[in-house]
């Protein structure tokens, strides 16, 4: 069973430093893994998609790498701004389970001007 | 291309009572998701369809929730009857099944935030 983890579970930064979000999970035999924004109240934005078959993905000030491997994705978001703070999820789609989107518990942020 | 729609935004009812959410998918997607989200938790897959086919309900409540998806297009889940701890926002999300693994990106509806009081 595909067990998604997300750490920390809460971040604050002071404007302008890089954020780091941490995504690890069990089950490697995966189609992609795809990074979410959730602002408080409303649904999920897709940020970026990484295949399988790719190591990072990049757009603007966002990049995010996969390591299928060990299990790891990372998302960073370079120069952070207020307008970055959110929840962000990552969620791993298993090959296992035809399509299944497996989620994390999500990390926080707060980014203080 | 036209999102993922889902109604009502909000709702508000009493424990005990019925409720039901409608979701209409990305045109042309097969894999349409229901997923509950309690505050401060990650969403949680409650059914998934492909087509108008159930792939997976493992984690639906069956004695109280319910969802069909007619002809393969627009789905509803439903709660029958609620209780306090159903109180979370219900997502509704659709994806493509075509061969290339990009082309499995999930796209989310807005949500329907339920409390029940």
């Amino acid at each position: 069973k595909q067990e998604v983890t997300q750490i920390p579970a809460a971040l604050s930064v002071p404007e302008g430093e890089n954020l780091v979000l941490n995504c690890s999970f069990t089950d490697s035999a995966i189609y992609n893994l795809q990074w979410f924004r959730q602002d408080p109240g409303k649904g999920l934005t897709s940020l970026l998609l990484i295949q399988s078959s790719q190591r990072e993905q990049t757009s603007g000030r966002l990049n995010a790498s996969l390591d299928k491997s060990s299990g790891r994705s990372t998302l960073y978001i370079a120069a952070s701004q207020p307008g970055d703070s959110a929840t962000y999820l990552c969620a791993v789609n298993n090959k296992a389970a035809g399509n299944k989107l497996t989620f994390g518990g999500g990390t926080r942020v707060l980014v203080k001007p | 291309e036209a999102g993922v729609a889902q109604s009502p935004r909000y709702k508000i009812i009493e424990k005990r009572q019925s409720v039901a959410f409608w979701c209409n998918p990305i045109s042309g997607h097969a894999t349409l998701y229901w997923y509950q989200q309690i505050l401060g938790q990650g969403p949680k897959l409650l059914i998934q369809f492909q087509n108008n086919g159930v792939v997976d309900d493992s984690q639906l409540p069956k004695d109280r929730f319910s969802a069909e998806r007619l002809k393969g297009v627009d789905s509803t889940l439903k709660i029958q009857p609620a209780k306090l701890e159903d109180s979370a926002v219900y997502l509704c999300a659709s994806s493509s099944l075509l061969r290339t693994a990009s082309r499995r990106e999930a796209f989310f509806g807005q949500g329907t935030r339920l409390t029940v009081v």
